[in-house]
């Protein structure tokens, strides 16, 4: 089936500083790709979708000058948290569909803000 | 916007004994999407509903997708120790809202 890795896995940054997230559709190409943040015990919420060669759509709420997503190629997105604080301290997920619908989840970065 | 609401959010069962999970949508869903998550891990695609009414099964896993297309269930036959994990359900094309999850403890 469809592979997508995620860089890191886990992460311990420093509150003030930028931390880049990586997502890759290992076999196939995605023009779409979309990160997710999972707090404990908590489902998922859609933070924005992310489009190959055009500006990512964030969802309400999201501060996209604080996430900033960069989708470099078909099989390569990535997240930066920048000036991170502990209140970002979360699980990152991102995900890709090769179809309509079936999404295929990296195994997602744990960030941790000290 | 879209909601999705699910029940319950965690759910004990002795091993063998069944298990239904429930996913109600705040507006008419093109589809609805099952995933399963495990401790410690990622979500993992299970199925998707499109047609009203419309049943799918997996081994001891049956996916019911109302007539309304506004709710959906997932039933667990005879659970095992390895069904332990976070069922979520998913509704909409691409751009999917998930419902909050039911965690799901067997004990053996």
């Amino acid at each position: 089936g469809a592979v997508v890795s995620q860089h890191p896995s886990w992460v311990i940054c420093k509150s003030g500083t930028s931390v880049k997230i990586e997502c890759r559709s290992l076999d196939f190409q995605a023009t779409t790709m979309f990160w997710y943040r999972q707090f404990p015990k908590q489902s998922l919420m859609l933070m924005a979708t992310s489009n190959e060669g055009s500006k990512a759509t964030y969802e309400q709420g999201v501060e996209k000058d604080k996430f900033l997503i960069n989708h470099a190629s078909l099989t390569l997105s990535t997240l930066t948290v920048t000036s991170a604080h502990p209140e970002d301290s979360s699980f990152y997920i991102c995900s890709a569909a090769p179809e309509a619908y079936e999404q295929y989840f990296g195994p997602g970065t744990r960030l941790t803000v000290t | 916007g879209q909601q999705v609401m699910q029940i319950p959010q965690y759910q004990h069962v002795q091993e063998g004994e069944d298990f239904t999970t429930y996913c109600n949508s705040s507006t008419t869903l093109s589809n609805i999407q099952w995933y399963k998550q495990r401790p410690g891990g990622h979500p993992v695609f299970l199925i998707q509903l499109v047609k009203s009414g419309e049943v799918k099964k997996q081994k001891r896993l049956t996916f019911q997708f109302g007539e309304a297309k506004k709710n959906s269930s997932l039933h667990i036959t005879a659970t095992q120790t390895t069904d332990v994990g976070t069922y979520f359900c998913a509704g909409g094309y691409q751009k999917v809202t998930f419902g909050i999850g039911t965690k799901l403890q067997v004990i053996p």
